[in-house]
This record gives structure tokens, sequence and C-alpha cells, in this order.
């Protein structure tokens, strides 16, 4: 049962363009979501994270928008970057509090072509 | 200050074979995860570790275990190995219960297990 789901293993864009990562979830009871991005041979890093109570949440060039109704977010990147080529997991939890167990996505392979 | 550490970071095994992984989690950080990571899947949330109590448990058969130190430092152990269990381990720390308000969790590089 997948309770998080990323419905896009890849993605590839321009650089300079805009990338947009989407991210589907079925258990109502999440009220936190989270971004991490993952390099080959490395451990996820967060990137940016979103409450229930809000709809949109922006760190520089990353933008997470959410979709409460439609059980849906999505994480925008603009301008993309080469260096932004990736594997990005979205992931959920019950709680926004640290320690609190994360639901990940099945993650979206980015490509930024120079 | 250093981040979570875990070794082995490659290791090959056989069928039927048991293994042990360890993790050393941020200095201070109480909590420790470990999640399975194989392609397509994602990361499939394993356990979760605080003040030597397993907290959380995932839906991973028995041959699945692991123990917390007074240390903060963990270890999962996977018993009769099999094919399927062929993957990166990844261990991920937080502060909880006194630390950030977002449910940040610091990983670090994972150890992949190749099953032969």
């Amino acid at each position: 049962d997948q309770q998080v789901k990323q419905n896009s293993p890849s993605l590839s864009v321009q650089e300079g363009r805009i990338s947009i990562l989407n991210c589907d979830y079925t258990n109502s009871m999440f009220d936190y979501f989270l971004w991490y991005k993952k390099y080959p041979a490395e451990g996820p890093t967060f990137l940016i994270s979103i409450s229930s109570i809000k709809d949109k949440n922006e760190d520089g060039r990353f933008t997470v928008f959410l979709n409460k109704s439609a059980k849906h977010l999505s994480l925008h990147i603009v301008p993309s970057q080469p260096g932004d080529s990736a594997v990005y997991f979205c992931a959920a939890s019950v709680g926004e509090t640290s320690g609190s167990r994360l639901t990940f996505g099945e993650g979206t392979q980015l490509t930024v072509n120079p | 200050k250093a981040g979570v550490t875990q070794t082995p970071r490659y290791l090959i095994k056989t069928r039927g074979q048991q293994v042990t992984l360890s993790c050393s989690p941020i200095s201070g950080h109480r909590s420790v995860s470990w999640y399975q990571q194989t392609p397509g899947q994602g990361l499939q949330f394993l356990f979760e570790y605080f003040s030597e109590t397993q907290r959380n448990k995932g839906n991973f058969p028995g041959r699945f275990s692991g123990r917390q130190f007074s240390n903060s430092r963990s270890e999962m152990n996977v018993s009769t190995l099999e094919l399927g269990d062929s993957a990166l381990y990844l261990c991920a720390s937080s502060p909880w219960p006194s630390g950030s308000s977002n449910n940040e969790q610091f990983f670090g590089p994972g150890t992949r297990l190749t099953v032969l």
C-alpha cells in the first residue's frame, strides 16, 4: 500500500527552465510534508517542507505547493541548474515534530541539461 | 559537527547468511531510524529507536531487527538473507524530542548490501 506516490520516475529539463516534481498521497492523516534530494553515493538531504496549515512555502529557488483537497503536492525549482540533477523524494508524516515516522515516495530522477 | 556515519559502506553476502550494519548518529541526536531503499520502491521505513527502545516499526519480517545502545549508536541485523534483501540501507538521526520543530531527519550515506 503505497501511501505516497511519485508517478514520474524521471524528468528532464533545460537549464534555466522550471522543474516541477509531483507527489500524491492517500493518507489523510498526513499533515507534514518534506522534500529530500539525493545524490549518488550519498544519503538524502533535506530540501524544504510544508505544514498542512499552509498551501505554499518558498525557499530561494525552491517552492513547495500543497493542495490538501487533491492530496497533492509539488516542488518547483526555478531556475533549474545542472547541479540540481539528483533523485528527489517526497515524504510525509503525521505530526511535524522531529522523530515522527516519514513515509517516502519512490523518487523522481531530475536531470537538468546545460 | 560530524554527520551520520554508517559502516560498512559496502557488503556482499550469500543467501542464508546474516548481517549486522552499524550507524552512529550525529552527536546529541537520540533518535535513529532505518530505511531500506530498493529501485522503484523508494525508501521503506524499517524501524526507529529512541533511548534504546524501539518506538516505531515498519512492515518487514522478523528477520529484520535492530537495537540501540546507550550512546545512541544503532545496529541493524538481518538474518537468513534472501536475494530480495539486496538494497541500500540508510540510517537517519534526529534530535527528537528536544530538537527542531520541523521533522527533518539527517541521513547517512548508507550501506549497500548485495546478497548473492
